[in-house]
């Protein structure tokens, strides 16, 4: 059974580029959210992605944007990186019902590099 | 929107002591409250969680408590090993279709 994957394992990029992450969940989840992790602090959520339709967002800006496909993947989009957009980037998967829908999974993440 | 709070930030015990961490959350709204361990490098992975209609959980040398009233839950780890050393990180949820906050770890590390 294959746990949350995220592609790809680190990245860099410069100020002003756009990126694109990948995150497949895990087997017989549906719903997939996303987090920002600094250095040194908790993840921050960003989205969260159920029936290909955002559900909830944190407080971050426009520039982050998402994407679920019909297979639950998802995809995180950020444009005009700026050096405050490194971090480490954690995919999540859940099911939702109403016995094991809390349990979020996560993905070993994308290390984004912005220089 | 939720907030959670955590301490202490850094934690160092003997091998063999009891560590405790301490989270408050803010909505009273919030009804599960999980527990993730993060080592150094690694994803974080689920250690425990309570729902709100238990006060307390215990699984070998975790547990967890939870007061609604006063909004508090605590991670209680026993007979610490070197292998507990690691970030532990507490959260707090409304309902199964709502975001889980995080609080903003606690380092925790375990002298052998």
């Amino acid at each position: 059974d294959a746990g949350v994957t995220q592609s790809p394992t680190h990245l860099i990029k410069t100020r002003g580029q756009q990126v694109t992450l990948r995150c497949s969940p895990k087997s017989g989840h549906d719903t997939v959210s996303w987090y920002q992790q600094a250095l040194g602090q908790g993840p921050q959520f960003i989205f969260q992605y159920y029936e290909e339709e955002e559900r909830q967002r944190g407080n971050f800006p426009d520039r982050f944007s998402g994407h679920q496909f019909p297979n639950y993947s998802s995809e995180l989009n950020v444009n005009a990186l700026l050096l405050g957009d490194s971090a480490l980037y954690l995919c999540a998967s859940s099911l939702v019902g109403w016995d094991t829908h809390e349990k979020l999974f996560f993905g070993s993440g994308t290390q984004l590099s912005v220089l | 929107g939720e907030n959670v709070e955590q301490h202490p930030s850094t934690l160092s015990v003997q091998e063999g002591d009891s560590a405790v961490i301490k989270c408050t959350y803010s909505d009273s709204a919030s009804n599960y409250f999980p527990w993730y361990k993060q080592e150094l490098g690694k994803r974080p992975q689920l250690i425990i969680d309570i729902r709100s209609n238990v006060g307390e959980k215990k699984d070998q040398r975790i547990a967890v408590t939870l007061n609604k009233t006063a909004k508090h839950f605590s991670l209680h780890i026993t007979e610490t090993q070197p292998e507990d050393s690691a970030v532990y990180f507490c959260a707090a949820r409304q309902t199964s279709y709502d975001k889980v906050i995080f609080g903003p770890g606690t380092s925790l590390s375990v002298i052998p």
